[in-house]
């Protein structure tokens, strides 16, 4: 399936490395969102964008800055992170339609990422 | 407390057997419901909305109780293909469509 494609899959970065992950989605969707998931752990949610606009951070630490240059596209820019910020990172699609609670998202493969 | 509570399981059933899931969320003001499906080294996807009426979708039916804040899941013949991890999921914001995820319940069907 192509509808929100991640790259890349897999990443393994130092401390003190500077790298971007990628989304695209395909599915004409107004809305994206970064998504951490650690093992054990449930999936949680990172930060939210509608038509290009951030609406929601959860309380995320600096060292992940969020971009969402248009609706198709979502990158999360990494910098000085710590080893336990090692999980999947999922982006997501989906439509935001005014006086509809729920619509629902599309989720990428997913980059593993390995911080040592 | 945490905001949404599922047995992690394993839960290891044979063919044909039935299972079921159970989920609580804590809080009242929770908007709507769903189950989803991860496989082994994949993405979530949706496999079904919850609605207080209760839902019907094949083999598989999604109950919520609003006064009880209390969710579940039924599967009936199992597959080995329903191997998986099922997570249970609730809308926090309509407006910015925030899902509060649970940590999952993992489901081997064995043959």
């Amino acid at each position: 399936e192509t509808g929100v494609t991640q790259t890349p899959r897999h990443l393994v970065m130092g401390m003190t490395n500077k790298k971007s992950l990628k989304c695209e989605q395909h599915l004409g969707h107004n809305a994206m969102y970064w998504y951490k998931q650690s093992a054990k752990k449930p999936l949680e949610l990172m930060f939210v964008y509608s038509l290009e606009e951030r609406v929601e951070n959860n309380s995320v630490p600096s060292r992940f800055s969020p971009e969402c240059p248009n609706s198709s596209h979502l990158f999360l820019h990494l910098h000085t992170l710590q080893p336990e910020d090692s999980a999947l990172y999922l982006c997501a699609s989906s439509s935001l339609i005014q006086g509809i609670s729920y619509n629902e998202q599309f989720f990428g493969p997913g980059t593993r990422l390995t911080v040592l | 407390r945490k905001e949404v509570e599922q047995d992690p399981g394993p839960f290891n059933v044979p063919e044909g057997a039935t299972v079921a899931f159970n989920c609580t969320y804590s809080n009242s003001a929770s908007q709507s419901f769903f189950w989803y499906r991860q496989d082994c080294r994949k993405e979530p996807k949706l496999l079904m909305s919850v609605y207080s009426s209760g839902n019907e979708d094949g083999r598989f039916t999604a109950q919520l109780n609003r006064a009880s804040q209390y969710i579940s899941l039924l599967i009936r013949d199992s597959k080995l293909s329903d191997s998986a991890t099922y997570l249970c999921v609730v809308n926090m914001n309509g407006a910015t469509n925030k899902l509060i995820f649970g940590t999952g319940t993992l489901l081997a069907v064995q043959p």
